[in-house]
């Protein structure tokens, strides 16, 4: 079955502890990226990749690291996570951009306590 | 910068009632338009997509008009079910200077009675 995993989907975590979630795809895309979703803001772009080690900032990527070794996985890294990154963050993927069909994850819901 | 504008929600109807969410966008060029859905718990999943102007998405019984003149993409159903409950996005892609910008509108949360 063609999906985007994610995983955990829960996590409650303390300020400062770094974190990764992970993101991973079957559909041989060569597009993905991360987004949050906040109450009343939409969701908004963190980074994207176009390919295997190119990757490039969205609207909000402070606070965020990602990296693309495998064309399949596309880990979000919270080298210090505070507060305001509480959030519901999704993971995407298409084929070539942000023009083609956008596969979404099924989230990842964090709290920094 | 580029922006997406939906109407505030919730929106409450009755079964087989006609729905319209309206969608304006603002944009250096020419988008891409989408209509995505989220369905409780789960993530985005596309409903429907224009590319151009004047062209016509439409996807189970949805349809949208992509309208340069009114920077327009309104959401129209003639006849909603319980099952089309839901969060509806509006979104805009374009690329600007090498970047790739998918913008979305903050949603918009439907619910039907039966």
């Amino acid at each position: 079955e063609a999906q985007v995993t994610q995983n955990p989907r829960y996590l409650i975590t303390v300020t400062g502890k770094k974190l990764t979630v992970t993101c991973s795809q079957n559909m041989n895309h060569e597009y993905m990226s991360w987004y949050r979703q906040d109450p009343g803001l939409g969701l908004r772009q963190i980074y994207y990749s176009m390919n295997v080690e190119v990757t490039d900032k969205g609207d909000v990527p402070e606070g965020y690291k990602v990296s693309r070794k495998e064309k399949r996985n596309f880990p979000l890294i919270l080298e210090s996570p505070s507060p305001n990154q509480t959030s519901l963050y999704f993971c995407a993927s298409s084929w070539t951009g942000v023009g083609d069909t956008q596969y979404f994850g099924p989230g990842t819901r964090l709290t920094v306590l | 910068g580029n922006s997406v504008t939906q109407m505030e929600g919730p929106v409450t109807l009755s079964e087989e009632a006609f729905l319209t969410i309206n969608c304006t966008y603002t944009a250096t060029g020419y988008p891409s338009l989408f209509w995505y859905v989220q369905y409780p718990g789960e993530g985005l999943q596309l409903l429907l997509k224009a590319t151009k102007a004047d062209d016509k998405g439409s996807n189970k019984g949805f349809e949208a008009t992509y309208r340069k003149e009114t920077t327009s993409f309104h959401l129209e159903k003639g006849s909603v079910q319980v099952s089309d409950s839901a969060v509806y996005f509006c979104a805009l892609s374009e690329i600007v200077q090498g970047a790739q910008k998918l913008v979305f509108g903050q949603g918009t949360r439907l619910t039907i009675n039966p």
